[in-house]
């Protein structure tokens, strides 16, 4: 199994740009995707496969990946866009499963 | 409209076990693969198994390898997770979720949750 690693926490003023990054051996050879968590509640895709947007997610969530870091970038935080982000990726070989990284606090303040 | 619902949780004593099932419907159950990620009390995800749409093939997380058991019944689109020899670490919300394929990409839906507690 590998690891993801990402710092426990990041933040922003309203209206500025927050990057939470994502790093890991395995990145280079598998896609990264990243979901967001409010409090209570489950997680919601935000970025699959490096860089796209499932519909409905604001413009503004945008992501890529870059050897072996990836890296979710929100353009313009929001006070709605406080949460945990998680950065997730699978390895469909001979280690089958998925792996979250330990997730990063996104505070809007 | 997709929906998982977990069912199965509850206080356990630690070393006792427990079996987790999940009932899906909104979707064709039996051409996806199927996933159970847990979240102990203010911390992280943590993936805990996933398993093919055959059962083909399997996977686990280091942390319960050898304790716990994965298993599916396409018929009853149902997925379960039998949880032995279990610790106090163990204590957490555990998510049934869906994937978007039926080979392992990443996980498109989730269920609510089922609480499992394990203390003496």
């Amino acid at each position: 199994s590998y690891e993801l690693t990402q710092p426990p926490s990041v933040s922003v003023s309203p209206g500025q740009t927050a990057r939470i990054t994502c790093s890991g051996d395995a990145l280079p050879k598998n896609y990264a995707y990243w979901y967001q968590q409010k409090s209570g509640q489950a997680p919601v895709l935000v970025i699959y496969e490096d860089s796209k947007r499932p519909s409905g997610i604001p413009e503004r969530f945008s992501g890529s990946s870059s050897g072996t870091m990836a890296t979710l970038t929100i353009s313009g935080a929001q006070m709605e866009d406080e949460a945990d982000y998680y950065c997730y990726s699978t390895d469909s070989g001979v280690n089958y499963g998925g792996v979250f990284g330990g997730g990063t606090k996104l505070t809007v303040l | 409209e997709v929906q998982l619902v977990e069912s199965g949780g509850g206080l356990v004593q630690p070393g006792r076990s427990l079996r987790l099932s999940c009932a899906a419907s909104g979707f064709n159950f039996e051409d996806y693969v199927m996933h159970w990620v847990r979240q102990a009390p203010g911390k992280g995800l943590e993936w805990v198994s996933g398993i093919t749409w055959n059962s083909d093939t399997i996977g686990y997380a280091d942390s319960v390898k050898g304790r716990f058991t994965i298993s599916r019944d396409n018929a009853k689109n149902s997925l379960y997770l039998q949880l032995n020899s279990l610790r106090p670490e163990d204590t957490a919300l555990y998510f049934c979720a869906k994937d978007r394929d039926p080979d392992m990409t990443y996980i498109d839906y989730w269920g609510q949750g089922t609480l499992v507690t394990v203390s003496s």
